[in-house]
C-alpha cells in the first residue's frame, strides 16, 4: 500500500516564476492538506481540499492556490516566486474531520 | 487562535537515558486534537500519536508514553531508555475536532541521542 507521495523531490526556480507541486494521498484517503517548513521552523498550514474544494486555508496569499482532482489527488501552485518561498512543502492525506494526517517526504523548493 | 509552544529546542542526552518533551497548547475550542509527529533527517514526518481532548488517559507504547493534563493545557512526551534512532526532530500539534481541521505545529524540539 503506497503512502503519500509528493513530486519532484526538489526544484530549483528564480524569483518571480511560477511553480507547481504535486500530491498523491494515500488509497482510501479523499482529504489533502499542504504546508510549508521554513529551515528549522514548524510546518505551517496553508490549505486543505475536500471534495475537490478548499475547505480551510491559513494564513497565506493568494499567490498559493490549489486543486483537487476527482481521483483526490492535488496541486499547489505558487506564483510570482518569493526568496521567502524557499522551503520544504509537505502535502499529508486522512479521511473525513479529525483523520489522521499522513505526511508525504515532501517537496524541497529553492528560489534564487 | 490557536497556538502550540515547545520550549525546548534542543535536548541532548546519552542513550539509555529517559527523556521527556514538553508540549503546551492554546485553543478557544472545547474539543480538539492534540498529536505528536516525529521527523527524522530524511525530512518525512511520522505520525506518533492523536489524543482527543475528551481522552485524558495516559498512553503507552513500549518505550514511548504520553502525559496529557488539561488542566495545565500541556501534552508532554516521554521516551523511556532512549536510542540513538530515536534522534530526530520532534513536533507537537493541534487541530479542532470537528469541521476542518488544519495542523497547527509547535517549532519542534530537536533530540539527539547520543551513544
Amino acid at each position: 500500500d503506497a503512502g503519500v507521495t509528493q513530486s519532484p523531490t526538489h526544484l530549483i526556480k528564480t524569483r518571480g516564476q511560477q511553480v507547481t507541486l504535486r500530491c498523491s494521498p494515500k488509497s482510501g484517503h479523499d482529504t489533502v492538506s499542504w504546508y510549508q517548513q521554513a529551515l528549522g521552523q514548524g510546518p505551517q498550514f496553508i490549505f486543505q481540499y475536500y471534495e475537490e474544494e478548499e475547505r480551510q486555508r491559513g494564513n497565506f496569499p493568494d499567490r498559493f492556490s490549489g486543486h483537487q482532482f476527482p481521483n483526490y489527488s492535488s496541486e499547489l501552485n505558487v506564483n510570482a516566486l518569493l526568496l521567502g518561498d524557499s522551503a520544504l512543502y509537505l502535502c499529508a492525506s486522512s479521511t473525513g474531520t479529525g483523520g489522521v494526517q499522513y505526511f508525504g517526504a515532501g517537496t524541497r523548493l529553492s528560489v534564487l | 487562535a490557536q497556538k502550540v509552544t515547545q520550549a525546548q529546542t534542543e535536548i541532548s542526552v546519552v542513550e539509555k537515558e529517559d527523556v521527556t518533551l514538553d508540549c503546551v497548547y492554546e485553543t478557544r475550542d472545547t474539543t480538539y486534537y492534540l498529536f505528536w509527529y516525529k521527523q527524522p533527517p530524511s525530512g518525512e514526518l511520522v505520525f506518533l500519536i492523536r489524543r482527543n481532548s475528551f481522552d485524558e488517559q495516559n498512553e503507552i507504547s513500549g518505550r514511548y508514553s504520553w502525559n496529557f493534563q488539561k488542566s495545565t493545557s500541556s501534552f508532554n512526551f516521554t521516551i523511556t531508555a532512549s536510542q540513538v534512532v530515536d534522534s530526530a526532530v520532534y513536533f507537537c500539534a493541534l487541530s479542532e475536532a470537528e469541521g476542518a481541521d488544519g495542523l497547527t505545529f509547535g517549532k519542534g524540539t530537536h533530540l539527539i541521542i547520543q551513544p
